[in-house]
């Protein structure tokens, strides 16, 4: 099956500053790829919906100027978190549309997930 | 809109026995339903999925769910639980944009096996 690529697995930081996590589509193009947050214990929520060579579509509730969301190429979106704060610790996952196909389409391949810290 | 609810965030079976996780959803649409896994550090891999053939759906690692549309529920089952099923279930119903399906989630059910 399709594999999605998340980096970094972990990453620990201070307040105030950014973190980038990364999202590759590692054997197959994604135009669209999707941002998840899980808070602990808790279920998985849509952020955003990044779209290659467009802007992102945030959920409602969600800080755009918080949550940066780049869609660089077909197999690359990066999700930046600006000037971080304890808050903003979570887990963050990323996932991908499968291959073409109508029944491939509602399939989505999920990275492993991105744990963020801030101190 | 749609839902899905996940009635128990916590099961415990014993090792050996039958594995059922109940879900319920709630959708304008004819859904499509799916069972995600997530181990502990893990990204979230697909058991199953329906989308309106069989009822049945037989997925990975001997598990399958029913579609029932009329009491609104997609339950997990399993005859036998193995210790590696211990994880984290989650009931999701997609919906589809034209291009993609953003799906939305069940608060998930922790499942316990026990010697």
């Amino acid at each position: 099956g399709a594999v999605v690529s998340q980096h970094p697995s972990r990453v620990i930081c201070k307040s105030g500053t950014s973190v980038k996590i990364e999202c590759r589509s590692l054997d197959f193009q994604a135009t669209t790829m999707f941002w998840y947050r899980q808070f602990p214990k808790k279920s998985l929520m849509l952020m955003a919906t990044s779209n290659e060579g467009s802007k992102a579509t945030y959920e409602q509730g969600v800080e755009k100027d918080k949550f940066l969301i780049n869609h660089a190429s077909l197999t690359l979106s990066t999700l930046t978190v600006t000037s971080a704060h304890p808050e903003d610790s979570s887990f963050y996952i990323c996932s991908a549309p499968g291959l073409a196909g109508e029944l491939a389409k509602n399939i989505q391949y999920f990275g492993a997930g991105t744990r963020l810290s801030v101190l | 809109a749609q839902s899905v609810t996940q009635l128990d965030s916590h099961v415990s079976v014993s090792e050996g026995t039958p594995v059922l996780l109940r879900c319920n959803y709630s959708s304008s649409y004819s859904p499509s339903l799916f069972w995600y896994v997530q181990h502990p550090n893990k990204g979230l891999q697909l058991l199953l999925k329906y989308t309106s053939a069989a009822t049945l759906v037989k997925g990975i690692n001997g598990f399958e769910a029913e579609f029932k549309k009329s009491e609104t529920s997609f339950h997990l089952t399993k005859p036998s639980a193995h210790m590696s099923d211990a994880a984290e279930y989650f009931c999701v119903v997609s919906f589809d944009t034209g291009t993609a399906s953003k799906l939305t989630f069940g608060t998930g059910t922790r499942l316990q096996v026990t010697l």
